[in-house]
């Protein structure tokens, strides 16, 4: 079983759309949980850290579900900017593990 | 300025004949890591190191070794190039206590004929 599973999309949106992401992960033992944005092959960057609680960042707002085990990513009022695969990052105790990546496109 | 340097970014290859992919960070992070990125298959982990001497198997490690002789330099030796190593590699270095973000190079394209 993989450590991180991520719907590789992709999701065509229209400007203005609220897009969510889902990510599901297998050890219950995973302390930390981030989401990244990777731009057309070139290298991942931090878009956010997630937080039990929840937390939000402008548009961006980022939850972790520890019972059941997954975490989610919604964009509100998308920008044609937000286009970029957004990859799910899991850490428990061997390493930081990626999902495959959500590949999101926003429309005019 | 806090990076992890890779070298190098574009490297063409013939089947047989060994190389190194350098990987350097100034951030004295304990964790670092190799990626291959493959279309439909993501961020796969090849090697890891917790720390100096210390390196362990990601997922797919075959084909591939690594040393961490020093905290800063993560190298990744592929002893016999083969066609399926064709990919983009990325390393990544962490501050693992702390568990915060982790910083990535820019990316090694290479391509094994």
């Amino acid at each position: 079983r993989k450590e991180v599973e991520q719907d590789p999309g992709p999701f065509n949106v229209p400007e203005g759309a609220t897009v969510a992401f889902n990510c599901t992960y297998s050890n219950s033992a995973s302390q930390s949980f981030f989401w990244y944005r990777q731009d057309c092959r070139k290298e991942p960057k931090l878009l956010m850290s997630v937080y039990s609680s929840g937390n939000e960042d402008g548009r961006f707002t980022a939850q972790l579900n520890r019972a059941s085990q997954y975490i989610s990513l919604l964009i509100r009022d998308s920008k044609l900017s937000d286009s970029a695969t957004y990859l799910c990052v899991v850490s428990p105790t061997r390493g930081i593990f990626f999902g495959t990546g959500t590949r999101l496109t926003v429309i005019p | 300025e806090a990076q992890v340097t890779q070298n190098p970014r574009y490297l063409i290859t013939v089947t047989g004949k060994k190389l190194t992919v350098t990987c350097s960070q100034n951030m004295n992070h304990e964790y670092m890591s190799w990626y291959r990125q493959d279309p439909g298959l993501g961020l796969r982990q090849i090697y890891y190191s917790m720390n100096v001497e210390v390196t362990d198997k990601g997922d797919v490690p075959e084909g591939y070794k690594v040393s961490r002789k020093e905290k800063r330099n993560f190298p990744l030796i592929l002893e016999s190039p083969s066609p399926n190593q064709t990919s983009l590699y990325f390393c990544a270095s962490m501050q693992w206590r702390s568990q915060t973000e982790a910083f990535f190079g820019q990316g090694t394209r290479l391509t094994v004929v």
